[in-house]
């Protein structure tokens, strides 16, 4: 069975103060790892698809990485428009996706 | 604009009635799939469909179902057997090709039930 552990399970950040989300996983044959990100009240948007470890994927102030274990979304200088859930998921066999129960990210100006 | 829609964003019924909630995309994807988020967990998949006319039971089947008539349409029925119904439901749909696996999501529908 695929399992997705998210910590911590909250997190406050001052603006400017570079932290480090951490998702680990355990999948039979990994096929994707992802990270999404949701608003309250809104569907999760995506933002990152790792295939194997090493990959690093960024975009603007996120940067993710990949282990065979573990994925990290590293935040740089965040800024209070960053405040959201971070969700990570996993792709084993077949196309559904398990899910870890979030970070909820709240960066303070 | 290619998307995922959900209708209602809000429904409101009352306990013992059957309610549907819809979802369409445009995207041509040939997956899609229906979770519920309760407060402060992570999404729980209920069914998901690969193609037309066929579909499978995820891991909280229980109270609800679904059909697949349409590549575009995958509609949602929340039954009076599912005993806490109240819920943040969310549709997303994926690609089947190889090596694409991100799902994209709908903006949600909250029910509530009393």
């Amino acid at each position: 069975e695929d399992q997705v552990t998210q910590s911590p399970e909250a997190l406050r950040l001052q603006e400017g103060e570079s932290s480090s989300l951490n998702c680990s996983y355990t999948v039979s044959g990994l096929r994707g790892l992802f990270w999404y990100r949701q608003d309250p009240g809104k569907g999760p948007e995506f933002l990152f698809t790792l295939y194997s470890a090493g990959e690093e994927k960024e975009k603007e102030r996120l940067k993710a990485t990949l282990t065979k274990k573990e994925s990290f979304l590293h935040i740089t200088a965040p800024k209070p428009e960053d405040s959201a859930t971070y969700l990570c998921a996993v792709r084993g066999s077949g196309s559904r996706l398990t899910f870890g129960e979030g970070t909820q990210l709240t960066v303070n100006p | 604009d290619g998307g995922i829609t959900q209708s209602p964003k809000y429904l409101f019924r009352k306990e013992g009635q059957n309610v549907t909630l819809s979802c369409e995309q445009n995207l041509n994807h040939d997956a899609m799939y229906w979770y519920r988020q309760d407060p402060g967990q992570g999404l729980r998949l209920i069914y998901y469909s690969q193609i037309v006319n066929d579909f499978q039971k995820g891991d909280i089947a229980e109270g609800y179902s679904v059909s697949r008539e349409k590549k575009e349409s995958f509609p949602l029925t929340v039954t009076s057997a599912q005993k806490n119904p109240t819920a943040f439901y969310l549709c997303a749909s994926s690609t089947l090709l190889a090596g694409v696996g991100e799902q994209y999501f709908g903006p949600g529908t909250r029910l509530t039930v009393t």
